[in-house]
């Protein structure tokens, strides 16, 4: 158990749809992460936060956003879904340091279906 | 040109063996983190090693250990005596940026490597 928990586990909607992502990181770590593993594209990189504030942006789309609030927890949101955005999402932590050797650790992962 | 490079789609090793994963990277910055991730069939991430760039020694981690050769850029894995359990993707991972305290964090990852035991 890695510590970062997210919810829900599996998620199955319909295309336009909007849909929130919850992640909770492991005690005392200030950043998360979300990324977005699909067949096609491998895992990417979406959006980090840190300490509440947005630190850097991937290929995250315009129809997804992403917030971090005052407990740390986050939630990812996305809208006007479409077919292409069934994939697994991934929340990690990490303490957010600023050092190479800052470890992500990675929640289960929630797995979204559109259909 | 990709980052990080996992040429070895799958393979397969016989249980109790040694096998190596392989993984190159390509970076211009002089600080940087590698690090290797274990994805099981059930999806979760877990990570396994990390070696920074300016570590003299390859690092190690029970039965994992990174073999790192800086001029060459190449972080490969190393799982000795094989188990069942160690059945799953595998993912090489590259933090770039200078140790600063600030900047993005995030990993770029390569596509993996399936690895199968066999009894």
């Amino acid at each position: 158990d890695s510590g970062v928990t997210q919810t829900p586990k599996h998620l199955i909607t319909a295309t336009g749809q909007r849909v929130t992502l919850r992640c909770s990181p492991r005690s005392g770590d200030l950043s998360v992460y979300w990324y977005q593993q699909s067949l096609d594209q491998g895992l990417q990189f979406l959006i980090q936060y840190y300490n509440g504030e947005e630190r850097a942006k991937g290929n995250i789309l315009e129809r997804f956003s992403a917030q971090q609030f005052p407990d740390l927890h986050s939630e990812l949101n996305l809208s006007s879904l479409e077919l292409g955005d069934s994939a697994l999402y991934f929340c990690a932590s990490s303490g957010g340091s600023g050092l190479s050797t800052d470890t992500q650790y990675f929640g289960p992962g929630t797995r979204l279906t559109v259909l | 040109a990709q980052k990080i490079t996992q040429t070895q789609p799958g393979m397969f090793v016989q249980e109790k063996e040694a096998v190596t994963l392989d993984c190159t990277y390509d970076t211009s910055d002089q600080s940087y983190g590698l690090f290797w991730y274990k994805q099981p069939s059930s999806g979760e991430m877990i990570f396994l090693i990390y070696q920074g760039s300016y570590d003299e020694q390859n690092a190690t981690e029970g039965r994992y250990s990174l073999n790192f050769q800086k001029a060459r850029k190449s972080a490969n894995l190393v799982i000795s005596a094989s188990q069942l359990g160690d059945s799953a993707m595998y993912f090489c991972a590259m933090r770039e940026g200078r140790d600063s305290g600030a900047g993005s964090y995030q990993l770029t990852f390569g596509k993996g490597t399936k690895l199968s035991v066999i009894p």
